[in-house]
């Protein structure tokens, strides 16, 4: 069965800082990958996804993401980060179909913005 | 604007009660899916669509129930079966499993409140 580990529950980044939010998964064939961000009481929005081809991702807000088959990791960075980045952001993971039978979420890390 | 329309934001039931959630959207998607979220868990899959009068449970559909008669709504009951209704719900829909862009489309949700 496929799985997903985000470490860090919560971190905390000063404005302006970097960032790098860590993500593990387990599957056994080649993974689809994608990180999402959720604002309180919202939907959630997808930032990046990976399925094939180049490891580095780019996506929406600055953010980009690599994948490394050998750690099985698709971590997720920003090399500046702003006061609105704070939010839940959650890694998942698809398997047939890039998903077609639901993605296999992360438990979330939480993001806190310091100014 | 095409989107995922979820309804109400808001639901309070008393014990014992049914109630459904509803999911529209115009995306011309084929596939739909309910999930649950509750706090510090991540987002965990209730029931899928992949074509309409066609669903699958996820790995959470006990005390839940589904239909898919039209292909733009994926409406879920929460049934008195269900010990703990209490969370956040989220519908989302994806382009069909052929497609090569694969991705989930988030509505805003609905929170359900057991009183």
């Amino acid at each position: 069965a496929q799985s997903v580990t985000q470490p860090d529950i919560h971190i905390t980044v000063s404005e302006g800082a970097s960032l790098e939010l860590r993500c593990n998964y387990s599957y056994g064939a080649t993974p689809y990958l994608f990180w999402y961000v959720q604002s309180p009481g919202q939907g959630l929005q997808l930032l990046l996804k990976y399925f094939s081809g180049d490891t580095l991702v780019q996506g929406i807000k600055g953010f980009e993401a690599e994948f490394k088959r050998s750690q099985s990791s698709f971590n997720l960075r920003k090399p500046s980060v702003h006061w609105s980045d704070a939010a839940e952001y959650f890694c998942a993971v698809g398997g047939r179909g890039g998903g077609a039978d639901g993605l296999t979420f992360g438990k979330g890390t939480h993001l806190i913005i310091q100014p | 604007d095409g989107g995922i329309t979820q309804s109400p934001k808001y639901l309070f039931r008393k014990e014992g009660q049914n109630v459904t959630l509803s999911c529209e959207q115009n995306l011309n998607h084929d596939a739909m899916y309910w999930y649950r979220q509750d706090p510090g868990q991540g987002l965990r899959l209730i029931y899928y669509s992949q074509i309409v009068n066609d669903f699958q449970k996820g790995d959470i559909a006990e005390g839940y129930s589904v239909s898919r008669e039209k292909k733009e709504s994926f409406p879920l009951t929460v049934t008195s079966a269900q010990k703990n209704p209490t969370a956040f719900y989220l519908c989302a829909s994806s382009i069909p499993k052929t497609g090569v862009n694969t991705e989930a489309f988030f509505g805003q949700g609905t929170r359900l409140t057991v009183v």
